[in-house]
């Protein structure tokens, strides 16, 4: 079973501070790693997406990927009330091109950045 | 203005009917996909479509049916054969080729089945 992990918190960081979300993943032939953002009652909105080893910024979100420890995570800077949602984690595994973009998504993690 | 349409928001049935829940893409993608969710957990795959005229089975397929008969359209028919109908559906529309395989997600189907 292909597995996609994630702590499923509650996380609690105050307002200012940096919110580290973490995931790990089984294959180790994924390829392609995104982060959701989904507010309480909505839909999942894609925040970040990486593909490379390293470090991956746009504004206040880092995407960091490591293949070798099958690790990624999200940073995000200055959290904000605003920020309060439940971030999934989802990887597409399949190398070679075959599963019509499946992905397999974590059980999330909810942030709560309190004022 | 591109984007996925589900209609309706909220959905009430009576125990025993089949509905069907719509999805609709003008996105160009050519993979289509649905999910549940239910409360506090993640999202699992019920069906998923590459192409028109072909789906296949997702996670937890049974007690649904789906159909692709236009590249825009995936509709989930939640037939009378899922013993725990009551849920949030969400549909998903990718490019799926190249290295393009980021979903964009609906505003969902809340349904409720009494």
């Amino acid at each position: 079973q292909k597995e996609v992990e994630q702590n499923s918190g509650p996380l609690s960081v105050p307002e200012g501070a940096i919110a580290s979300l973490n995931c790990t993943y089984s294959d180790r032939g994924s390829q392609s790693f995104f982060w959701y953002r989904q507010y309480s009652g909505k839909s999942p909105e894609l925040i970040m997406f990486i593909y490379s080893n390293g470090d991956k910024e746009d504004g206040r979100f880092t995407a960091q990927l490591n293949k070798a420890s099958q690790y990624v995570s999200l940073l995000i800077r200055d959290s904000q009330p605003s920020d309060s949602a439940t971030y999934l984690c989802a990887v597409n595994m399949d190398a070679g091109g075959t599963s019509y973009g499946k992905l397999t998504f974590g059980q999330g993690t909810i942030l709560t950045v309190h004022p | 203005d591109g984007g996925i349409t589900q209609s309706p928001k909220y959905l009430f049935r009576k125990e025993g009917q089949n509905v069907t829940l719509s999805c609709e893409q003008n996105l160009n993608h050519d993979a289509m996909y649905w999910y549940r969710q239910d409360p506090g957990q993640g999202l699992r795959l019920i069906y998923y479509s590459q192409i028109v005229n072909d789906f296949q089975k997702g996670d937890i397929a049974e007690g649904y049916s789906v159909s692709r008969e236009k590249k825009e359209s995936f509709p989930l028919t939640v037939t009378s054969a899922q013993k725990n109908p009551t849920a949030f559906y969400l549909c998903a529309s990718s490019p799926a080729r190249g290295n393009r395989y980021e979903q964009y997600f609906g505003p969902g189907t809340r349904l409720t089945v009494t």
